[in-house]
């Protein structure tokens, strides 16, 4: 089946650097979504890519989604406390998998102020 | 604040006990889900509802049984559970099937601790 794999697993930063997790899927999506998830809550969607090479930013984060539609990546500009958190890709194959994001296992970033 | 209101956020049940988790979703959306999350694992889909109709189980063991009575609820009713089904269990919402195209809206979760 889908297989989406993240890395790295963890990511420890000294605040005011830069960040980068990256998402590989093992077959080609339809779009791509990204999730964070605070410490003790919930996943919170933050954006979806849809284009081969696709680029979208949101304040100091860029998302990337590869010419191939197989691999994603975040990048955030000089982290600050407050991306503390976990960061997941969720690919969609599209076809008759209704409702079927493959989530990958999510990247912990821990921000040392 | 969360449009997906979960309850309990906390539940420790023996293995031989019989509980329910409830989901209730005030966005006015058609699909509903719920998730499984355990520790280094990534999340995993358990079943998918739209429109109240079951599309999608994903191989769950029987012991976990859904059940949604129109499209603003959702339950996941637990019995004979094992300690390895302790996990947070996450429900979701969106706004419809489409091919997987909207994006998914959490609940808090249920951390279950199953002794």
């Amino acid at each position: 089946g889908q297989q989406v794999m993240q890395i790295p697993q963890y990511q420890h930063v000294q605040e005011g650097e830069d960040f980068t997790t990256y998402c590989n899927s093992s077959t080609t999506l339809s779009n791509i979504q990204w999730y964070k998830q605070r410490p003790g809550g919930h996943p919170v969607f933050l954006i979806q890519l849809v284009k081969s090479g696709e680029v979208k930013k949101q304040k100091r984060l860029t998302f990337q989604f590869g010419e191939a539609k197989k691999n994603s990546s975040l990048h955030i500009t000089a982290t600050q406390t407050t991306d503390v958190g976990t960061y997941f890709c969720a690919g969609y194959a599209g076809g008759t998998s209704y409702g079927k994001l493959t989530f990958g296992q999510g990247t912990i970033l821990t921000v040392h102020p | 604040e969360t449009g997906v209101t979960q309850t309990p956020r906390h539940l420790v049940m023996g293995m031989t006990n019989k509980k329910s988790l409830k989901c209730e979703q005030h966005l006015g959306h058609n699909a509903m889900y719920w998730y499984k999350q355990s520790a280094k694992k990534p999340l995993e889909l358990m079943f998918v509802y739209s429109l109240e109709e079951r599309v999608e189980n994903n191989s769950v063991p029987s012991r976990f049984s859904p059940e949604c009575p129109n499209s603003s609820h959702l339950f996941l009713h637990l019995h004979t559970l094992q300690p390895e089904d302790s996990a947070l269990y996450l429900c979701a919402s969106s706004q419809d099937l489409l091919q997987g195209w909207s994006p998914l809206h959490f609940g808090n979760g249920t951390r279950l601790t199953v002794t």
